[in-house]
């Protein structure tokens, strides 16, 4: 099992540039997370899914959008990217809601400039 | 607001020696709670999670978690630290999702092992 695989790994945008961090998991899990790290700030939540064609606003949503077409994927999109997007991303994955841990892929480390 | 809050940004302790790291949530009712690992360029990692119950639960690695309602507190202990344990731990809660899993994150502490 892959677990929770995010893409790419690193990137640099250029302010304005828009581009999709894609996140794939293979443990049929229901529910979907997408979270932003920022020193010192801990996670915030950006977008969440708790099923397929089911998506809902975290914390933190502006600048950013999300799609979930299938129960493995959960792509995050950045418009017109912004230099208070840079930061670590992080998606996360579980069975179903509260008394489920999340399962966390490696992130992807975004600056842009 | 629920929060969860880690007061200690930075420690250090010696190799062997104890180690408590804090939690203090702010919920209305008790959360389920959790403490996650993170390793450097990895992600999140589950130690431990408390639901409900005995409130000593342990973990992997050797970690263990107290809860304590009365100090709305949830501190994270292991006897004796490895050099292997060196990373970021973040301590996590949520209820009232709506079974949604929103976890809310503490800020998170940085744990340093000197030889």
């Amino acid at each position: 099992n892959a677990g929770v695989t995010q893409t790419p790994k690193f990137r640099i945008l250029k302010i304005g540039q828009s581009m999709t961090l894609q996140c794939t998991q293979d443990m049929n899990h229901n529910y979907m997370y997408w979270y932003r790290q920022d020193p010192g700030m801990g996670l915030k939540l950006i977008y969440y899914s708790v099923g397929a064609g089911i998506t809902d606003k975290g914390e933190v949503p502006n600048g950013y959008n999300v799609s979930r077409s299938t129960t493995e994927d959960f792509p995050l999109r950045l418009e017109l990217a912004a230099p208070s997007q840079t930061s670590v991303y992080f998606c996360a994955s579980s069975y179903h809601g509260d008394n489920q841990p999340q399962h966390f892929g490696d992130g992807t480390r975004l600056s842009i400039l | 607001a629920q929060s969860v809050t880690q007061p200690d940004i930075h420690i250090t302790v010696s190799e062997g020696a104890s180690l408590e790291l804090r939690c203090n949530y702010s919920y209305g009712a008790t959360p389920y709670l959790f403490w996650y690992v993170q390793s450097p360029g990895q992600g999140l990692q589950l130690l431990l999670k408390y639901f409900s119950g005995d409130t000593l639960v342990q973990g992997i690695k050797g970690f263990e978690a107290e809860f304590k309602r009365s100090q709305s507190s949830f501190n994270l202990r292991k006897p004796s630290v490895h050099w292997s344990d060196a990373a970021e731990y973040f301590c996590a809660g949520v209820h009232g999702s709506g079974n949604t899993g929103k976890l809310i994150f503490g800020q998170g502490t940085t744990l340093q092992v000197k030889p």
